[in-house]
């Protein structure tokens, strides 16, 4: 059963970075791609990014400035971090598995409420 | 980007009923077209993928159809555990979207 789980801090402060782990059990992060997926509150989806195991990325051309997703395959984790973070940022962000790259998440985290405030 | 356009908004009906979202594409996506079911604090599952491929697990009540730029997701006959909200996404071109969203309530 795969399973992935969100971890980091739940309160940022405005224009600070935000960094969040996902680590993945029962399958290995060496095969699929792994997204980064945002809700705001109320809200709509908005895909973050991706990456594969090789290092390989790919942004949302709304985010790619700020945005860095990274993968420890010894820990089957990958992250994201998002600088100069504002109030626009706040969401309950997802991690996701997406089997061939750039089409759908089957297998989702339970997701992260993250808080942009002072 | 491509925009994603769902209809209605928000629809309401009855255990039993068949219940029809529509999802339309800014541009042709071909069948490259993803459904998800989400409950309020969960995350998305996914339903459907290339337009009318039903994920494992999910039952055969959902359906959908759809090439090009419209797009159709149809539930036979509505059970209690699928008052919810309906996405669809666009697996076209990056950067990947999704639609506004069509919430199913209780009639």
């Amino acid at each position: 059963q795969v399973q992935l789980q969100e971890s980091g801090p739940g309160l940022v402060k405005p224009s600070e970075t935000l960094s969040l782990t996902c680590t993945v059990s029962g399958d290995s992060i060496s095969s699929y791609y792994w997204s980064w997926i945002r809700q705001p509150p109320g809200m709509g989806l908005e895909w973050i990014g991706y990456i594969y195991h090789s290092g390989g990325t790919n942004y949302n051309p709304s985010l790619k400035s700020r945005v860095t997703i990274s993968v420890d395959m010894s820990k089957n984790q990958f992250s994201l971090k998002m600088s100069s973070v504002t109030a626009a940022d706040t969401a309950v962000y997802y991690c996701a598995r997406d089997p061939t790259g750039g089409s759908y998440w089957d297998y989702w985290g339970q997701g992260t409420l993250v808080t942009v405030s002072s | 980007d491509i925009q994603m356009t769902q209809f209605p908004s928000s629809v309401s009906a009855s255990v039993g009923d068949r219940v029809t979202i529509t999802c339309r594409a800014s541009q042709g996506i071909s069948s490259w077209l993803a459904w998800y079911q989400q409950k309020p604090g969960k995350a998305p599952k996914l339903l459907i993928y290339v337009a009318s491929s039903l994920q494992s697990g999910v039952p055969s009540r959902f359906s959908g159809s759809g090439s090009g730029t419209d797009f159709t997701l149809t539930i036979s006959s509505l059970q209690p555990e699928d008052f919810a909200t309906y996405y669809c996404q666009q697996a076209n071109s990056f950067p990947l979207t999704f639609g506004g969203g069509t919430k199913v309530e209780i009639k």
